[in-house]
């Protein structure tokens, strides 16, 4: 099982960053796990963003709910992260990761993408 | 400000133990299973402990867990110099809503 992040590696400030994590085919489809996204600013520890089980159920960060948008395209192999009005304070390297466990057992993770805000 | 807390930095000499802590409170460690992460630096994140003291395949078993109510440990036996890197540890928390929580990691010096 492998996991890929993709999106722009820079945003401008107040607009909205969007990265999409392609699994391994058929995963995303089939699979009861739990997938999630986790960030890491520069310098900082894990904080995680946000995530679904395979039965559409969300669950997101409380400080950060009210800006996130996390969706699946079964058919694509793909998950899907929206951040809207980011900050310079959301500059992080973004992973998806999955948990078989379907807890925050995320076994399965993808390389990271760095994604700066800046003007 | 991170409600799992870990000390932000330990050190230990090759071939010595040492343990990790993870402070938390009922509505994480004390109701939802910890799991604990390793990162070499400029790496993803890996997961070497999972269901508080479960080994996923693959990590030695110089790495163990443990958790006793809202308290969780990772202990590293026979410490090696690659096991210099940071340590996290994760829960779900229960806090207004279900939300994952990490702790705010460990740095481990091999002396």
């Amino acid at each position: 099982l492998q996991l890929h992040e993709s999106g722009p590696g820079l945003v401008k400030p107040s607009e909205t960053l969007s990265l999409n994590c392609t699994v391994s085919r058929g995963y995303l489809a089939t699979s009861a796990f739990y997938w999630g996204w986790i960030r890491q600013s520069p310098g900082k520890g894990l904080e995680w963003i946000g995530g679904m089980y395979h039965s559409g159920k969300i669950y997101y960060n409380p400080s950060l709910k009210s800006r996130i948008a996390i969706s699946a395209d079964r058919s694509k192999d793909q998950f899907s992260l929206g951040l809207t009005s980011v900050t310079t304070a959301d500059t992080a390297v973004y992973y998806c990761a999955t948990a078989p466990g379907g807890g925050s057992d995320f076994q399965f993770w993808g390389q990271g993408t760095l994604v700066t805000v800046s003007s | 400000q991170s409600v799992l807390t870990q000390p932000p930095s330990m050190s230990g000499a090759p071939g010595q133990r040492v343990t990790i802590s993870c402070s938390g409170g009922s509505s994480n460690l004390g109701s939802n299973s910890v799991n604990w992460y390793q990162q070499l630096p400029g790496t993803a994140p890996k997961l070497i402990i999972y269901n508080n003291d479960q080994r996923p395949s693959g990590v030695p078993d110089r790495f163990s867990g443990s958790k006793s109510g809202t308290s969780a440990s990772l202990a590293i036996s026979g410490l090696q110099s690659e096991d210099a890197a940071d340590y996290y540890c994760a829960a779900w928390d229960d806090r207004p809503y279900a939300h994952v929580k990490f702790g705010g990691g460990t740095k481990l010096t091999v002396l």
